[in-house]
């Protein structure tokens, strides 16, 4: 039962660099989303995507892109890398309908 | 706009004792609601869900959660803590129907002592 799968898991950029974090789910659910996790600041969302196809921002988009590349998987890129995106991701899938969210295990992003 | 506010960061009970977490809400219509919860290192885990009927919503691991609409409150409670529900918890209020968009509290760190 994988569920939601991030990757990487860990990781550390230089400020300006790009990358991109991965997701997969696996429980053919319609909806996907990113969030970051901040001390203090709770979850926040950072893009979603209704379903394959659509993908709309969330509270805190700046700096990030998204791919929905197919029904199962859900891609986040940094484009140019700031200190201040330095977080814990967390990937997570629902169904279009539903009102349960699943969340992957996270990836821990520095960048210095 | 719909938003949660757990006013506690931070709780240290014995094991043994009783727990309540508190979590109020703010909502324009019926809420769905739900409390997460996540161990060091971990992604969230659900731990029980309110939508309608029965107030008092048991979950998994021994937790119980009662909606109070009169005080917009969705209170996560266990008689009995373990040391291993040491933990950070989350409550969250989202829209009933359509796709997704919840809101999540800032959560609260409990600390267990023997």
């Amino acid at each position: 039962n994988a569920g939601v799968t991030q990757t990487p898991k860990f990781q550390v950029l230089k400020t300006g660099q790009s990358m991109t974090l991965q997701c997969a789910q696996d429980m053919n659910h319609n909806s996907m989303y990113w969030y970051r996790q901040d001390p203090g600041m709770g979850l926040r969302l950072i893009y979603y995507s209704a379903s394959e196809g659509t993908t709309d921002k969330g509270e805190v988009p700046n700096g990030y892109n998204v791919s929905r590349l197919n029904k199962r998987e859900f891609s986040l890129r940094l484009e140019s890398a700031a200190p201040s995106q330095t977080s814990v991701y967390f990937c997570a899938s629902s169904e279009i309908n539903g009102n349960t969210i699943y969340f992957g295990e996270g990836s821990w992003l520095t960048v210095v | 706009a719909q938003s949660v506010t757990q006013p506690d960061i931070h709780i240290t009970v014995s094991e043994g004792a009783s727990l309540e977490l508190r979590c109020n809400y703010s909502y324009g219509a019926t809420p769905y609601l739900f409390w997460y919860v996540q161990s060091p290192g971990q992604g969230l885990q659900l731990l029980l869900k309110y939508f309608s009927g029965d107030t008092l919503v048991q979950g998994i691991k021994g937790f119980e959660a009662e909606f109070k609409r009169s005080q917009s409150s969705f209170n996560l409670r266990k008689p009995s803590v373990h040391w291993s529900d040491a933990a950070e918890y989350f409550c969250a209020v989202g829209p009933s129907g359509g796709y997704q968009k919840v809101t999540f509290g800032i959560g609260t760190k409990l600390q267990v002592i023997p």
